[in-house]
């Protein structure tokens, strides 16, 4: 099986711009989560999808959203960008059931390594 | 609230050594599952064990052991006869079903060296 795919690996931004990211799950994952990874602030939880629904938010200003297709596969959106928004951004699937999955570990992908200038 | 306390930020320690990476977890959730996951230094986060709030049994998997204890609320990790690929940051991550809804919430992280 194919794993968790990101794209794109690495970006570089400047200020007040917007960007994409791209998260594919593995085949049969119907949860996706978002996490920002820096030195400072660690992996900190941006949101998770289930079925196209956002089921739970982090406290991330309005700026970052996010969303889910059909699919599964999901692309989060980060708008007018900010320097301190440079950061791993990483996605990660997890097979859901009626339960949500809640108990299921969840598998990485590679990352998007975002900076801002 | 939820919170996952990693209290080592880096351990170093020489190949052959025993090593135990410490987690403490703050939840309100009676149904809660705890995890540790490793990442190499290539990035990539890779599961290793996932525990549920009821399963206090604890495991041996070759190198790797868990202690997990609820009376502590401690979930500790243990690597016997440590090896230089071992060298990676090892978090331990909590995901409660009631109040925590459906995120998981990563402790800061340990890094561990393993020198040959």
């Amino acid at each position: 099986k194919a794993g968790v795919t990101q794209t794109p690996r690495y970006l570089i931004k400047t200020r007040g711009q917007q960007v994409t990211l791209s998260c594919s799950p593995i085949s049969g994952h119907r949860s996706v989560s978002w996490y920002q990874q820096t030195p400072g602030q660690g992996l900190q939880f941006l949101f998770e999808y289930f079925s196209e629904t956002q089921r739970n938010k982090g406290n991330f200003p309005g700026r970052f959203s996010g969303r889910q297709f059909s699919n599964s596969r999901s692309e989060m959106n980060v708008s007018t960008l900010e320097l301190g928004d440079s950061a791993l951004y990483l996605c990660a699937s997890s097979s859901g059931g009626s339960a949500g999955g809640t108990y299921n570990e969840q598998f990485f992908g590679p990352g998007t390594r975002l900076t801002v200038l | 609230a939820q919170k996952v306390t990693q209290a080592q930020t880096e351990i170093s320690v020489v190949e052959k050594e025993d090593v135990t990476l410490d987690c403490v977890y703050e939840t309100r959730d009676t149904t809660y599952y705890l995890f540790w996951y490793k990442q190499p230094p290539s990035g990539e986060l890779v599961f290793l064990i996932r525990r549920n709030s009821f399963d206090e049994q604890n495991e041996i998997s070759g190198r790797y052991s868990w202690n997990f204890q609820k009376s502590t609320s401690s979930f500790n990790f243990t690597i016997t006869a440590s090896q230089v690929v071992d060298s990676a940051v090892y978090f331990c991550a909590l995901r409660g079903v009631n109040t925590g809804g459906f995120k998981t919430i990563f402790g800061a992280g340990t890094r561990l060296f393993v020198k040959a």
